[in-house]
């Protein structure tokens, strides 16, 4: 099993451009999400979707759209984007709701330079 | 605003001590917390998870949670230069499908 990927690895963008970081687990979760780690900040949670055909707003939504395609994959896009935007990203995973939400597998990360 | 609180080290240690890890949150409903570990550029990874109060030991790894007080600690002993990581703490609070988490505490095992 691979677990959960992330594409594309790394990533320079210009300001204004637009991108999707694709995302895909293989262990059959329920959930996925969506974080932001900037130094000193921790894990900022962008959007999660705890089944397939539902989407929430986490911590810091602003500039980004998801779509749980199906079951596998959670795509995360950015429509325009801005220096603000530099960032690591990294998917996650989980079998269950509520109190088996803790149990968060993550994928490899997204290195993202927005000049 | 829901909030995790840790402090952000680096926390020093000599090889062979108790390392101690704490974290405060906000929320008096969250129900379930967990302690990550995260080596430098790599992603985060569960190492353990606590629900009531009390302590809980895995290994060298032990958590704590005090409920009343809203904080939980990591013991890590006999801390080995491999121990060194960030360390995350996160909250799930009440009846929600998502975790908090705190910025991290640094830990720095030096032989």
């Amino acid at each position: 099993n691979a677990g959960v990927t992330q594409t594309p690895k790394f990533q320079v963008l210009k300001t204004g451009q637009s991108m999707t970081l694709q995302c895909a687990q293989d262990m059959n979760h329920n959930s996925m999400y969506w974080y932001r780690q900037d130094p000193g900040m921790g894990l900022r949670l962008i959007y999660y979707s705890a089944s397939e055909g539902t989407t929430d707003k986490g911590e810091v939504p602003n500039g980004y759209n998801v779509s749980r395609l199906n079951k596998r994959e959670f795509s995360l896009r950015l429509e325009s984007a801005a220096p603000s935007q530099t960032s690591v990203y990294f998917c996650a995973s989980s079998e269950a709701q509520l109190a088996g939400v803790g149990e968060q597998y993550f994928g490899p990360g997204t290195r993202l330079t927005v000049t | 605003q829901k909030e995790v609180e840790q402090n952000s080290g680096p926390l020093s240690v000599p090889e062979g001590a108790i390392a101690s890890l704490n974290c405060t949150y906000s929320d008096r409903g969250s129900q379930s917390f967990f302690w990550y570990r995260q080596y430098s550029g790599k992603s985060p990874e569960l190492i353990m998870s606590i629900y009531s109060n009390g302590d809980k030991e895995d290994g060298r790894f032990t958590a704590q949670l005090n409920k009343a007080s809203q904080y939980v600690s990591l013991l890590i002993r006999d801390s080995q230069p491999s121990d060194s990581a960030t360390y995350l703490c996160a909250v799930r609070p009440g009846g929600y499908n998502k975790l908090i988490f705190g910025a991290g505490t640094r830990l720095a095992v030096h032989p």
